[in-house]
């Protein structure tokens, strides 16, 4: 029972156009979304986040947007650069009573931004 | 400053054979997760510290994986028996407190484990 999904395994665009990656969750207890990003070789690194509270969160060429009622959240890459060229994987954690984030990945988007 | 880092970076072990991971957090960080990735899928979560507390161990797959944290930093996943099906990248994440769950984790490397 996949809980977050990115249904497409890989999007190439052209260096300067926009990047859109895209993640749908079910599990409605979920009310924080994360996007890290992955090189090869490399553990993920934390890029964006956005609480359920809101419906968008940016920073810099990088903007998340969250549709609660879908259960549906979108990175958009403004800009894209081919140094974004990476794995990106979505992330969401419940809320818990123990209070850490118990991260449920999606299965990761390959982004190549060509020159 | 330095990061999280795990070691070895690469163990090849035959089925049944027991292995350790290390994961050394960031400096001072209070929580420490360990995840698992199997080829082609995103991470998944195995278990989470607080300090020397093993807070949540629910997706351990089995009883063979062992993980412990004994002085509050660095941890040790123990596979005791390994299975084939126990090839994976081992991840380890840290973070700075327990501040709910809005805190970043910082993710080491990983330990690309491969059972023949």
């Amino acid at each position: 029972d996949q809980q977050v999904k990115q249904n497409s395994p890989s999007l190439s665009v052209q260096e300067g156009r926009i990047s859109i990656l895209n993640c749908d969750y079910t599990n409605s207890m979920f009310d924080y979304f994360l996007w890290y990003k992955k090189y090869p070789a490399e553990g993920p690194t934390f890029l964006i986040s956005i609480s359920s509270i809101k419906d968008k969160n940016e920073d810099g060429r990088f903007t998340v947007f969250l549709n609660k009622s879908a259960k549906h959240l979108s990175l958009h890459i403004v800009p894209s650069q081919p140094g974004d060229s990476a794995v990106y994987f979505c992330a969401a954690s419940p809320t818990l009573n123990t209070g850490f984030q118990k991260l449920v990945f999606g299965t990761g988007t390959r982004l190549l931004v060509s020159p | 400053g330095a990061g999280v880092s795990q070691s070895p970076r690469y163990k090849v072990a035959k089925r049944g054979q027991d292995v350790a991971l290390r994961c050394d957090p960031i400096s001072g960080h209070v929580s420490l997760f360990w995840y698992q990735q199997a080829l082609g899928q995103g991470p998944e979560f195995l278990t989470y510290f607080q300090n020397e507390a093993q807070l949540d161990k629910s997706g351990l797959p089995s009883d063979r994986f062992f993980a412990e944290r004994p002085e509050g930093s660095v941890s040790t996943l123990k596979i005791q028996r390994t299975q084939q099906e126990d090839s994976a990248v081992y991840l380890c994440a840290s973070s700075l407190d327990e501040r709910g769950n809005t805190d970043t984790q910082y993710f080491g490397p990983g330990t690309r484990l491969t059972v023949l």
